[in-house]
């Protein structure tokens, strides 16, 4: 079975970082996508990792560590429009599999 | 279009009743999915389409689930005698292929509600 497992809220200030983790234990890899969905809205590409390390996009970073089946997405300088929920999703050669999502909340 | 499209975006229906569910992919992509959405939980995987064909239909929970895909691309979600545990959000997405670093593409969902 795929199991694939993030927090499930976060609660940050404008302008700071936070960090939402994913763990993941799947029959296949071929890939990790980070999505983002802002409520009633549907999902969008943030980022994908196939090999180990640091892909950084403008204020946005994510993390894959393939041996520990862990990712992390890091979003820096928060704004109020990051409030939102943030899906980590496994790609099984071709559907993804996807955690519950971590909603995060920005505070002024 | 630019984007993927679904309709309805919002569907009442009682219990009982069949509902179809319409989404129309990125033109020239050949990859089509859909997911399931409900309160709380991750997308769940329910069927891909690669062109017309459904090399996978793993994810349809029972037999009152089916799809279809024709031309290659608008596809089309059948439940028969809807239930109430069928309410849920249905995304639909699209990919070019499926090819590693297969970004897929949502569309906004169909809200469905089973009274």
């Amino acid at each position: 079975g795929q199991n694939i497992d993030q927090p499930t809220e976060m609660t940050a200030t404008e302008g700071a970082i936070v960090q939402i983790n994913c763990t993941y234990q799947t029959s296949g890899f071929n890939g990790l996508f980070w999505y983002q969905q802002h409520a009633g809205e549907a999902p969008t590409f943030l980022s994908y990792n196939v090999l180990d390390g640091l892909e950084e996009k403008g204020r946005f970073s994510s993390f894959l560590s393939r041996s520990k089946g862990y990712s992390y997405l890091l979003l820096k300088e928060l704004q109020m429009k990051d409030s939102a929920s943030y899906l980590c999703a496994v790609d099984n050669d071709y559907k993804l599999s996807f955690g519950a999502g971590t909603t995060v909340t920005v505070r002024a | 279009g630019a984007g993927v499209s679904q309709s309805p975006s919002n569907k009442v229906t009682e219990k009982g009743k069949d509902v179809e569910l319409r989404c129309d992919p990125i033109s020239g992509h050949t990859a089509l999915y859909w997911y399931r959405q409900s309160l709380g939980q991750g997308l769940e995987f329910l069927i891909y389409f690669q062109g017309n064909s459904a090399p996978d239909k793993s994810g349809l929970p029972s037999d009152r689930f089916s799809a279809e895909r024709t031309g290659g691309s608008v596809s089309t979600l059948t439940i028969q005698r809807t239930q109430q545990e069928d309410s849920a959000v249905y995304l639909c997405a699209s990919s070019l292929g499926t090819s590693r670093h297969n970004e897929q593409f949502f569309g906004p969902g169909t809200r469905l509600t089973v009274l």
